[in-house]
């Protein structure tokens, strides 16, 4: 049963614009959120982090905003590069991470 | 400074065979986690250690799954008998939890260990 759910499997974006990755959970109880990044035959690097209790947090391209009352979460990347394609996991924090199925983003010229 | 080091990185072997993954932890790390990753399921965690001692296995598939952490340095995934199934990648984790097993957030992961059994 995922409480953590990355529906969508797949984002295509243009070199230049903003990627958006989407995150939704179920258990309003998890405390910590981090987003993590896969290259392909690499293991996921840790990206950005947030705690519950802000709503957005900021480093350099990469923000992620924390919307409690949906339980949602998003990653947006601005300006997107090519080097940003790879598979993004959201994941959730309570006790031990949850993490989501992941995206694929994939950034073209 | 050397990261999560696993091996092997690929193992092909036949249904029915033993397959032992290893893992290194980062010196200092005192949790070390085990995931699978399907294209099913995503990443799905197994079992994770706290100071060599298992807290959590409740991810382990069945009995064909075990693990073991003897030291501070060194972890290993043992599957026996292995099935077609269980074929995906198999990634280990370290990190330092500090308090009452109040898990850190940020996990350092290897690079895989690729396991195709045929």
């Amino acid at each position: 049963d995922q409480q953590v759910k990355q529906n969508s499997p797949s984002l295509s974006v243009q070199e230049g614009r903003i990627s958006i990755l989407n995150c939704d959970y179920t258990n309003s109880m998890f405390d910590y959120f981090l987003w993590y990044k896969k290259y392909p035959a690499e293991g996921p690097t840790f990206l950005i982090s947030i705690s519950s209790i802000k709503d957005k947090n900021e480093d350099g391209r990469f923000t992620v905003f924390l919307n409690k009352s949906a339980k949602h979460l998003s990653l947006h990347i601005v300006p997107s590069q090519p080097g940003d394609s790879a598979v993004y996991f959201c994941a959730a924090l309570l006790g031990r991470l949850y993490f989501g199925r992941g995206t694929q983003l994939t950034v073209w010229p | 400074d050397a990261g999560v080091i696993q091996s092997p990185r690929h193992e092909v072997t036949e249904m029915g065979q033993e397959v032992t993954l290893r893992c290194k932890p980062i010196s200092g790390h005192n949790s070390l986690f085990w995931y699978r990753q399907t294209m099913m399921r995503g990443l799905e965690l197994l079992i994770y250690f706290n100071n060599n001692v298992p807290i959590d296995d409740s991810g382990m598939p069945e009995d064909r799954f075990s693990a073991k952490m003897p030291n501070a340095s060194f972890s290993t995934l043992k599957i026996q008998p292995s099935e077609p199934r269980d074929s995906a990648v198999y990634f280990c984790a370290s990190s330092l939890v500090k308090g009452a097993l109040k898990m850190a957030g940020e996990l350092f992961f290897g690079e895989g260990s690729r396991l195709t059994v045929l």
